[in-house]
């Protein structure tokens, strides 16, 4: 069974950064991407872009791109996105999670609860 | 404003068959797969269709899903009161070289 298992939430003054870790088990961490995907209070999903973990490569949704950096650690098989000079409309629940267009073999961690607040 | 264009809400009663939109574009519907999201409240997404029509195990066969052009529907059929919930669209956008999604939609069950 694949597990996505995330860091827990986090408060933070604005303009400050936050660093959210996924943990995936039951597969091997280099063979998907990891994407992630915030979810404002009461809003849609939105995506801030996938890293690959076999070699690094990122892509960054325009919106978030010099604000966003994801990295890994093939050492401990985690992924890590970081969010810099946060402002309080990042408040979100940020997720991690595979996807996969062509079979069921979708799996999205838990959510990590951002707030940014003065 | 999403990639894809979704209607916010839908209803029915207990039995009905109710369908969701999606609308998209040549650089994402019409050239890829499309998948389907239940979320319950306070919960993670969970794929309900996967690759434009097909139902992951587990999935109630009342879900069913379709794709023609640059637009997909979701249909569930036999509305239950254990489907409310709000569902999204998703597909990978050529463009943009990475997944879209559209802005959901809330199911009512009356």
């Amino acid at each position: 069974q694949v597990q996505l298992v995330q860091s827990g939430a986090e408060v933070k003054k604005p303009g400050a950064s936050v660093r959210v870790s996924c943990k995936p088990s039951g597969d091997t961490f280099t063979d998907y991407y990891v994407h992630w995907v915030r979810q404002a209070p009461g809003q849609g999903l939105e995506s801030l872009g996938w890293i690959n973990p076999n070699t690094g490569g990122t892509n960054y949704a325009q919106k978030f791109q010099g604000r966003v950096t994801m990295t890994r650690d093939t050492s401990i098989s985690t992924a890590y996105m970081e969010v810099s000079r946060l402002k309080s409309d990042d408040t979100a629940v940020y997720y991690c999670a595979k996807l996969d267009y062509s079979s069921p073999r979708n799996y999205w961690g838990q959510g990590t609860l951002v707030t940014v607040s003065s | 404003q999403s990639v894809l264009t979704q209607p916010p809400s839908a209803s029915g009663t207990p039995g009905q068959r109710i369908t969701i939109s999606c609308s998209g574009s040549t650089s994402n519907i019409l050239s890829n797969a499309v998948n389907w999201y239940q979320q319950l409240p306070g919960t993670a997404p969970k794929v309900v269709i996967c690759s434009n029509n097909q139902r992951p195990s587990g999935v109630p066969d009342r879900f069913s899903g379709s794709k023609s052009g640059t637009s997909a529907s979701l249909a569930i059929s036999g509305l239950q009161s254990e489907d409310e919930a709000d569902y999204y669209c998703s597909v990978w956008d050529d463009s943009l070289n990475g997944p879209v999604f559209g802005g959901g939609t809330k199911v009512t069950v009356l």
